[in-house]
Order: structure tokens, then sequence, then C-alpha cells
């Protein structure tokens, strides 16, 4: 059983291009996060959302949006895709409650490599 | 602010040979820290986490890291490594109530036959 998953997995397109990735989690967490790797393969987050709600939003331009419609499911909506948006982006989840550092473990889905033309 | 260095960008050992990947944290409050492993086109697998339970923490695939309040530090090792651990290492840091992870730059471990 996938714990979190991702799709799509791989995403080409056009720069000025709208896209959406889709992130879900089955491990009943209330946390989810968005990370975002670069070619150098720097890890940085961009959002946190907690039982649906935004929590952090790590200076992001605004063509990026996520969403949560529920706190298993967490997705990431761009617009006008630029060429420096090509990265790997990865979904997270934790759980918030209970003792640390288990509530504060983040656990990642394999990533969705998007490419941008 | 909350930070970690990984010295080292890249690692190359002889299979067999003794793994040790390095991490130095900042923090100013007591950091929760992990060890996570990214095989090639894969997502991040969690190796290891510090508790403060124990400063010899061990995780997963023979890998273990040893946390050192004086010198900031939270090194992972593996006694003998196998060309199976050929991957990016990641070290992290979170504080209690940070709802995120703060990455170090990553080392790339290469095995060598």
């Amino acid at each position: 059983d996938t714990a979190v998953s991702q799709t799509p997995k791989y995403l080409v397109t056009q720069m000025g291009n709208d896209k959406s990735i889709k992130c879900e989690q089955n491990l009943g967490h209330d946390t989810m996060y968005w990370y975002k790797q670069d070619s150098k393969k720097f890890l940085k987050i961009m959002f946190s959302y907690n039982n649906k709600e935004l929590i952090i939003n790590e200076t992001v331009p605004n063509r990026f949006s996520p969403k949560s419609p529920d706190k298993a499911h967490l997705n990431l909506h761009i617009n006008s895709l630029e060429l420096g948006d090509s990265a790997v982006y990865f979904c997270a989840s934790s759980q918030r409650r209970g003792t640390w550092p288990e509530r504060g473990t983040q656990y990642f889905g394999p990533g969705t490599r998007l490419t941008v033309l | 602010a909350q930070s970690v260095t990984q010295l080292g960008s890249h690692v190359s050992v002889s299979e067999g040979a003794l793994v040790l990947l390095r991490c130095n944290y900042s923090s100013s409050v007591p950091p929760y820290l992990f060890w996570y492993v990214q095989y090639p086109n894969q997502g991040l697998q969690l190796l290891l986490k510090y508790t403060s339970a124990a400063t010899l923490v061990k995780g997963i695939n023979g890998f273990e890291a040893e946390f050192k309040k004086s010198e900031t530090s939270f090194h992972l090792t593996k006694p003998s490594a196998h060309m199976s651990d050929a991957a990016e290492y990641f070290c992290a840091v979170s504080i209690q109530g940070a709802q995120k992870l703060v990455f170090g730059q990553g080392t790339r471990l290469t095995i060598n036959p």
C-alpha cells in the first residue's frame, strides 16, 4: 500500500500553460506539505496545510496555489508556467498531534518531475 | 533560525568500507534531527531520527547516527558499505512546533566495487 502518492510522476509542458499535481496520503495524518527540489537537489518547503488550513507559505509566487479538499489530499496548481518552475515536487505528510518527534516525522511521496519547455 | 550543513557534496567509498556522512546543525533550541535517503528517481525515505531518548540512533539498512550536542553534529555512519547504498543522503532539522523540515544540501554517496 502506497502511503503518500502523487500523480503524475512526470509532467512535460510548455511555458505559459497551467498544470496541477495531485497528492494523497493514507496514513491518517492531518498535515501535508509541498517541497520543491531544484536541479542541484536542494529541497525547500513551499506550503504546509493542517486540516485543510494553510499553515506555511514560504514566499512562493502567487502562480502556485495549493488546495486541500480534505486532510488526506493536497493538490498543487501552477499557473503560467515558467522555465524556472522545472523541478521535482514532493508531497509529504505528518501527524501534528501526539508526542515529538513522531508527530513531526514527515513521510514523502515519490515526487513529480516537472519539465517546462 | 535552525539550519543544517552537510560537509561534502560527494562522498566515495569502496564496497565494504566505512561510510561517514557529516551533518552539523544550528538551532537555538533542542532540535529534532532526521536523515533521509533518496535513491535515483525515487522519493525520500526516512533512514532514522533523533528522538532525544538516546544519542546513538539506529536506522534502517544498517545505518546509525550519533547526536553530539557539544559538537552540534549528527553524523551518519555504516560500518560496511554495500553497492545498494549508492544514493543521495539528506540531513534535516525540525524544532518543536515548527511545521517544516529544513534540509541540508545533500551528500551523494558513491560506492566503488
